[in-house]
């Protein structure tokens, strides 16, 4: 299994240009998510997605759009990228379930993008 | 307004000693607390995890204390090893599953 895969690894983009960041898990979870990281502020939620077909707004959404595609992927789009969203991007999965471990979420290895 | 916090950007401790790792939380709602670890250039995963109806949980080298009064939760380290040098975030729980994480402290376990 490869868990969680993003594409792709690195970008950089200029101011006004944009890109869909790809997310796909082959673990069969429902949930997946969307992060971003920056220096000193630890990891914030942009978007998720409960189940298919359903997707919310996290802490920070402005700037971005998101599509479960289907049960597997999951994809961020930045429509008109801006020099604040040069960030370190996660994308994550769980499952449903009140247990603790039912709800750990599994990362991808992250993006790293620029813009200029 | 950071809910969850991790006031200690970094931490430094000899191999063989125990590290300590503090997270402090506002909201009292919370059902779950999780540390995850992060290596460079790799996504963060799962270290150990526990319930706010209990007050420790231990798995190996690690413990979880949480002490609900002060909103407190630390992670102990017992014996640290040089591949324990990573960056953890605590992380709390809300509104079935989504989490809220802290800013991450840097350990640095020196042989």
């Amino acid at each position: 299994n490869a868990g969680v895969t993003q594409t792709p690894k690195f970008q950089v983009l200029k101011t006004g240009q944009s890109m869909t960041l790809q997310c796909a898990q082959d673990m069969n979870h429902n949930s997946m998510y969307w992060y971003r990281q920056d220096p000193g502020m630890g990891l914030r939620l942009i978007y998720y997605s409960a189940s298919e077909g359903t997707t919310d707004k996290g802490e920070v959404p402005n700037g971005y759009n998101v599509s479960r595609l289907n049960k597997r992927e999951f994809s961020l789009r930045l429509e008109s990228a801006a020099p604040s969203q040069t960030s370190v991007y996660f994308c994550a999965s769980s499952d449903w379930g009140l247990a603790p471990k039912n709800n750990e979420q599994f990362f991808g290895p992250g993006t790293r993008l620029t813009v200029l | 307004d950071q809910q969850v916090k991790q006031n200690s950007p970094s931490l430094s401790v000899q191999e063989g000693r125990i590290s300590i790792l503090n997270c402090d939380y506002t909201n009292s709602m919370f059902d779950y607390f999780l540390w995850y670890k992060k290596y460079p250039a790799e996504g963060p995963t799962f270290l150990i995890s526990i319930s706010s109806i209990k007050d420790k949980n231990e798995d190996g080298r690690f413990t979880v204390f949480l002490n609900k009064s002060a909103k407190h939760l630390s992670l102990h380290i017992v014996p640290s090893q040089p591949g324990d040098s990573a960056v953890y975030f605590c992380a709390a729980r809300y509104q079935g599953g989504k989490l809220i994480f802290g800013q991450g402290t840097e350990l640095s376990v020196k042989p």
